[in-house]
């Protein structure tokens, strides 16, 4: 099993839907939850970070985890086609290194 | 790309070549790291460093070696490249204190493919 899973997509959704994009991971130990988005060919930029457990609203994007289940999600509000990319999550202990997910693709269609 | 440069963006080579990437930056980062992205597996750290001649091995360390001579320049080197070393690889830059930041800032990468 790997330690961060994420289902790669694509997922397609309509300009202005909601977008529920997930991951679920196994080491308890984490205790950053990061999101990062990444445009084609381009690096990966760092989209919203949650320190333990809770809810991170910035803008159109809020940031959820749930460590008890150990998952976490990324909502995207009234979708864009500016939004079209590949969506990783990430996490780390406060002492080890970052382990990221294999990313979602999404597509916004205008 | 947070004052991170990659060269060079392209590169194909053959089987058995030697082949260095460099990773140059402007923010005067202590941390710096190198990652592969393939399908399927997402990035994945090879080496990092955490100062001038400082590195550690990363998850996937095995057939790569790293340098840091200045603050600036990160240089990740295939001795002998191999087919399984064709992939997008990924400069990184981390935080001052945090010794794996999670506010890591990425170049452009380098499109590597091995013959």
């Amino acid at each position: 099993q790997k330690e961060v899973e994420q289902d790669p997509g694509p997922l397609s959704v309509p300009e202005g839907a909601i977008v529920s994009l997930n991951c679920t991971y196994s080491n308890s130990a984490f205790q950053y939850f990061m999101w990062y988005r990444q445009y084609s060919r381009k690096g990966p930029e760092l989209l919203m970070y949650t320190y333990s457990s809770g809810n991170k609203e910035d803008g159109r994007f809020t940031a959820q985890v749930d460590k008890s289940s150990k998952y976490i999600s990324l909502f995207i509000r009234d979708s864009q086609p500016s939004d079209s990319a590949t969506y990783l999550c990430a996490m780390s202990d406060v002492y080890d290194k970052v382990i990221f997910g294999p990313g979602t693709s999404l597509s916004v269609i205008p | 790309d947070a004052g991170i440069t990659q060269s060079p963006r392209h590169k194909v080579t053959e089987t058995g070549t030697p082949v260095t990437l460099r990773c140059h930056q402007t923010e005067n980062h202590r941390y710096m790291y190198w990652y592969r992205q393939d399908p399927g597996h997402g990035l994945r750290l090879i080496h990092y460093s955490y100062g001038v001649k400082d590195t550690d091995k990363g998850e996937v360390s095995d057939g790569y070696s790293v340098s840091r001579s200045k603050t600036e320049d990160f240089l990740l080197t295939l001795e002998s490249a191999t087919s399984s070393q064709t992939s997008v690889y990924f400069c990184a830059i981390g935080g001052e204190t945090d010794r794996f930041s999670y506010e890591q800032y990425f170049g452009p990468g380098t499109r590597l493919t091995v013959t």
